[in-house]
C-alpha cells in the first residue's frame, strides 16, 4: 500500500500567516489522485481539495494544493481562525486508499 | 443536497459483532458509493472497504478482509459495515463517506460526502 507521510505534525502559527504543509508518498501518485481533508476536533473530516489541486465546493481561495509524483503541498495563504485543525492528505491512485497521519495547526 | 445519516454510539464486548449502518437520503442511492473509514482515539484515519449499490460486490481493505462485511439495501437507501470478532483495538469512530461519481460511469475515490460518524467501543 502508499504510505503517505506528512510533515510537520503540529504547526505553531499566528493568524494572518502562511501555513505549508507536507505530504510524501512511498511511491510515485502518477494519476495525481490526491485529496486533502480538514477535521476539526467532534466532526468528520471536510474534503478541502482534489487531484492535487482542485478546490472542494464552497472552499476559500486561500487554501491552494500543489505538487507532483512523491510530493505534495497543502497551501493557507492566511490563516483565519477557522483553519486551526488537523489536516489529512489521501491518495485514491491505488488500493487501499491511504491517509497520512495528520498535521495539527494550531494558534501561536 | 446528499447527507449520510449514521447509527449511533454503540459499546460492544471482544469477541462480539458490530453493524452499523448509513442512510442517505437525496440523489441516487444505487450508483452511490458507499465507503467505510474509521478514526481510533486520537489516530488518522484508516480505510475498510465500499460498496456501490448497483453493483451489489464490495471491495475491501485486506487488513479487514474475512472480518468485515459490507452490504447495501436499495429498498431503504441504507448502507450496512459488519464488523466481527471484535477487539479493543476496534475501538474508533466510524464513518460512511461518499465517493465522488462523475455521472458518466467513473468513481473518484476521494469522499466529498462524511456521516458525522458513530463512535464504537468495545470493552469487557
Amino acid at each position: 500500500e502508499i504510505v503517505l507521510t506528512q510533515s510537520p505534525g503540529t504547526l505553531s502559527l499566528s493568524p494572518g500567516e502562511r501555513a505549508t504543509l507536507s505530504c510524501r508518498a512511498g511511491q510515485r501518485i502518477s494519476s495525481g489522485y490526491l485529496a486533502w481533508y480538514q477535521q476539526k476536533p467532534g466532526q468528520a473530516p471536510r474534503l478541502l481539495i482534489h487531484a492535487i489541486s482542485s478546490r472542494a465546493t464552497g472552499i476559500p481561495d486561500r487554501f491552494s494544493g500543489s505538487g507532483s509524483g512523491t510530493d505534495f503541498t497543502l497551501t493557507i495563504s492566511r490563516l483565519e481562525s477557522e483553519d486551526f485543525a488537523t489536516y489529512f492528505c489521501q491518495q485514491y491512485d491505488t488500493s487501499p486508499w491511504t491517509f497520512g497521519q495528520g498535521t495539527k495547526v494550531e494558534i501561536k | 443536497q446528499v447527507q449520510l445519516v449514521q447509527s449511533g454510539a454503540e459499546v460492544k464486548k471482544p469477541g462480539s459483532s458490530l453493524k452499523v449502518s448509513c442512510r442517505a437520503s437525496g440523489g441516487t442511492f444505487s450508483t452511490t458509493g458507499i465507503n467505510w473509514v474509521r478514526q481510533a482515539p486520537g489516530q488518522g484515519l484508516e480505510w475498510m472497504g465500499r460498496i456501490i449499490p448497483i453493483f451489489e460486490t464490495p471491495t475491501y481493505a485486506q487488513k479487514f478482509q474475512g472480518r468485515v462485511t459490507i452490504t447495501a439495501d436499495e429498498s431503504t437507501n441504507t448502507a450496512y459495515m459488519e464488523l466481527s470478532s471484535l477487539r479493543s483495538e476496534d475501538t474508533a469512530i466510524y464513518y460512511c463517506a461518499r465517493g465522488h461519481y462523475d455521472g458518466t460511469g467513473y468513481y473518484y475515490w476521494y469522499f466529498d460526502i462524511w456521516g458525522r460518524g458513530t463512535l464504537v467501543t468495545v470493552s469487557s
